[in-house]
């Protein structure tokens, strides 16, 4: 157990649909991300949370919408994804966003896109 | 950005053998982390090593900053130890983001 809890651990959607992904981390952190990981690619960032401002979008198509309630939980939004998006969802949370702290990881969601 | 390599990308060990893995990035860093990825895709933390020596049970890790490169040693490996192992390092001003290496996958035989 890290502290990250992911839900849900497995999702199968199709393109029209629209689903959500929730995050919730128990370390009384600041920051939260999510990540993502397709197969034989390097884990890729897609964005970023610190206190629940945005504070990164690295060039996330528009399907993907994320949303950060408080500091504790982390969504994100799903809609009219591309089979490409099929992938692991991965959700981290450290101290702070823009210093140097350790990152800790959720469990991931699987998805599939058919 | 900051260049993450893992070397080698794919080992096979018998139990009971040692290994290590390097990490090697292009340029400095504030934060570097080693990773296990478990089958079940969780990512669970090794060592935060940002410079310096640690170690954890049969596990240890160096960071020579200066000249970038990491090494994740696995002394007497065992079945679990299998899965794939990350490199993760936060570069310059990068503020906290982590850009991570390709992976090494290591499996263990019995």
């Amino acid at each position: 157990e890290t502290g990250v809890t992911q839900t849900p651990r497995h999702l199968v959607m199709g393109m029209t649909n629209k689903k959500s992904l929730k995050c919730e981390q128990h370390l009384g952190h600041n920051a939260m991300y999510w990540y993502k990981q397709s197969a034989k690619k390097p884990l890729e960032l897609m964005f970023v949370y610190s206190l629940e401002e945005r504070v990164e979008n690295n060039s996330v198509p528009s399907r993907f919408s994320p949303e950060c309630p408080n500091s504790s939980h982390l969504f994100l939004h799903l809609h009219t994804l591309q089979p490409e998006d099929s992938a692991l969802y991965l959700c981290a949370s450290s101290q702070e966003a823009l210093q140097s702290y350790e990152q800790y990881f959720g469990p991931g969601t699987r998805l599939t896109v058919t | 950005g900051i260049q993450v390599e893992q070397s080698p990308p794919d080992l096979i060990l018998q139990e009971g053998a040692n290994s290590t893995l390097r990490c090697n990035f292009s340029d400095s860093v504030n934060n570097l982390q080693w990773f296990h990825q478990n089958p079940w895709g969780q990512l669970i933390n090794l060592f935060y090593i940002p410079s310096g020596t640690k170690q954890n049970g049969r596990l240890s890790a160096t960071t020579v900053a200066t000249e970038r490169y990491s090494l994740l040693y696995i002394s007497s490996s065992q079945t679990t130890d299998s899965g794939v192992y990350f490199c993760a390092v936060e570069g310059g001003n990068a503020g906290n983001m982590l850009t991570f290496g390709g992976g090494t996958r290591l499996m263990v035989k019995p």
